[in-house]
């Protein structure tokens, strides 16, 4: 079946540094891709998507390109702030419309 | 205005009871899930109704019922608690069942069986 890996976890960055968080998928098909984040306590929110092959999305200076040709939707920022310390997950939606997530990537950036 | 809400926040309660957990959009959305997120923050979902429909049904134990009143109202019933069943619950909402929808979730409900 459908499936997303991601990097294990967790990344520990200092401010301003550059990231990336590695997405690969698996899926029949052409699924949409996302990436969403979860502030401690809190529920999750969309960071962004792609519906198709070579789309960008960013949001918030993050950005994830949608790559047919390796399967991938890496997540990438310039450079990053303590306020963007959270787990991101990677998700695809199947053909029945399922979310199906990774298993998250937490984040810890330092001052 | 809280879009997706949930009730209670916090749910501690003993093995072999009963619980619900409530949840509500007021997105205007046609599409509700429910998710289980484990220790580890794995995330699955569990259930999914469309206009009141249901339409995703994991494999999840006959225990957990799903129950939609209206498009806004999406609650989940679990009757016989168990100590695995310790997690936290998130309830979401969508426009509507395209996969390409933004999914909007609540802010959890964290459930403790002792």
């Amino acid at each position: 079946g459908d499936s997303v890996t991601q990097m294990e976890g967790p990344v520990t960055l200092s401010e301003e540094a550059f990231l990336t968080i590695n997405c690969t998928y698996t899926a029949t098909g052409y699924p949409s891709l996302f990436w969403y984040v979860q502030y401690p306590g809190e529920g999750l929110q969309l960071l962004l998507k792609a519906t198709k092959a070579d789309d960008k999305g960013s949001n918030k200076g993050f950005e994830a390109t949608y790559r047919k040709e390796t399967t991938s939707f890496h997540l990438e920022k310039g450079s990053v702030q303590v306020s963007d310390s959270a787990v991101y997950f990677c998700a695809l939606s199947d053909s029945s419309y399922k979310l199906i997530f990774g298993s998250g990537t937490r984040l810890l950036v330092r001052p | 205005d809280t879009a997706v809400s949930q009730t209670p926040k916090y749910l501690v309660t003993q093995m072999g009871n009963d619980k619900s957990i409530k949840c509500e959009q007021n997105l205007g959305h046609d599409t509700m899930y429910w998710y289980k997120q484990d220790s580890k923050k794995f995330l699955k979902i569990m259930f999914s109704y469309n206009n009141k429909e249901l339409i995703i049904n994991e494999t999840v134990p006959n225990r957990f019922s799903p129950k939609s009143p209206d498009k806004a109202h999406l609650n989940l019933h679990i009757n016989s608690l168990e100590l695995g069943d310790s997690a936290v619950y998130f309830c979401a909402s969508s426009q509507d069942a395209r996969g390409q929808e933004t999914q909007y979730f609540g802010p959890g409900t964290r459930l403790l069986v002792l």
